[in-house]
């Protein structure tokens, strides 16, 4: 069954520094997506993206972050100066974009920031 | 304000015992429906969906949910609980065609022997 993989499952990094999470989203997807979960909170929108741009993008989505399709199978969330809020699950999903379709999740990636 | 509410934050149930988790929202159309579970440290796996039609939708491992349009709700069900079944449960709605999905904020499961 086609999946969603997320890459890694988790990271470590210290605050200031720049990290990317990694994505690739099952093949025939249309629409990509990240949320974020803060420890013991909801699931929360990040970005939405679809024919190589921006669809959506939520108010947490500041310009610290960035999202890219580089190469039309990857998609990928850049956080540019991490800070110790920015500690969370990260979740990528992507959907078919066809009516009546849900979206598939990867298995996350715990971002640590310290 | 447009929300989904999930009012119970912890459930405990005894194995073997029934199960409702609640969920209302407040838009003024009707959404897409959803019901999310989340093992600890897991991802997210769809339980069931409820788009249009039938209001009594069946999911995987024995859930089930029902809308109800005049109580704007979307509660999950399943008749005998497993230890397994213990988990994050978040209830969501997709509003539009970007399909973005609204997350309620959860309600954790925990099942007694």
């Amino acid at each position: 069954e086609p999946e969603v993989t997320q890459t890694p499952s988790h990271q470590v990094t210290q605050m200031g520094q720049e990290v990317i999470l990694r994505c690739v989203p099952i093949s025939n997807h249309l629409y990509f997506y990240w949320y974020r979960q803060i420890l013991g909170q909801k699931v929360e929108f990040l970005v939405s993206f679809y024919n190589n741009e921006i669809s959506e993008k939520s108010e947490i989505f500041d310009d610290q972050f960035s999202v890219e399709r580089p190469d039309g199978s990857n998609f990928t969330l850049k956080i540019r100066s991490t800070k110790l809020e920015d500690s969370a699950m990260y979740f990528c999903a992507s959907n078919e974009g066809l009516m009546n379709t849900e979206a598939f999740f990867g298995q996350g990636t715990r971002l640590t920031v310290v | 304000a447009q929300s989904v509410t999930q009012p119970d934050i912890h459930i405990t149930v005894s194995e073997g015992a029934s199960l409702e988790l609640r969920c209302n929202y407040s838009y003024g159309a009707t959404p897409y429906l959803f019901w999310y579970v989340q093992s600890p440290g897991q991802g997210l796996q769809l339980l069931l969906k409820y788009f249009s039609g039938d209001t009594l939708v069946q999911g995987i491992k024995g859930f089930e949910a029902e809308f109800k349009r005049s109580q704007s709700s979307f509660n999950l069900r399943k008749p005998s609980v497993h230890w397994s079944d213990a988990a994050e449960y978040f209830c969501a709605v997709v509003l539009d065609s970007s399909y973005k999905l609204i997350f309620g904020s959860g309600t954790r499961l925990l099942v007694r022997p």
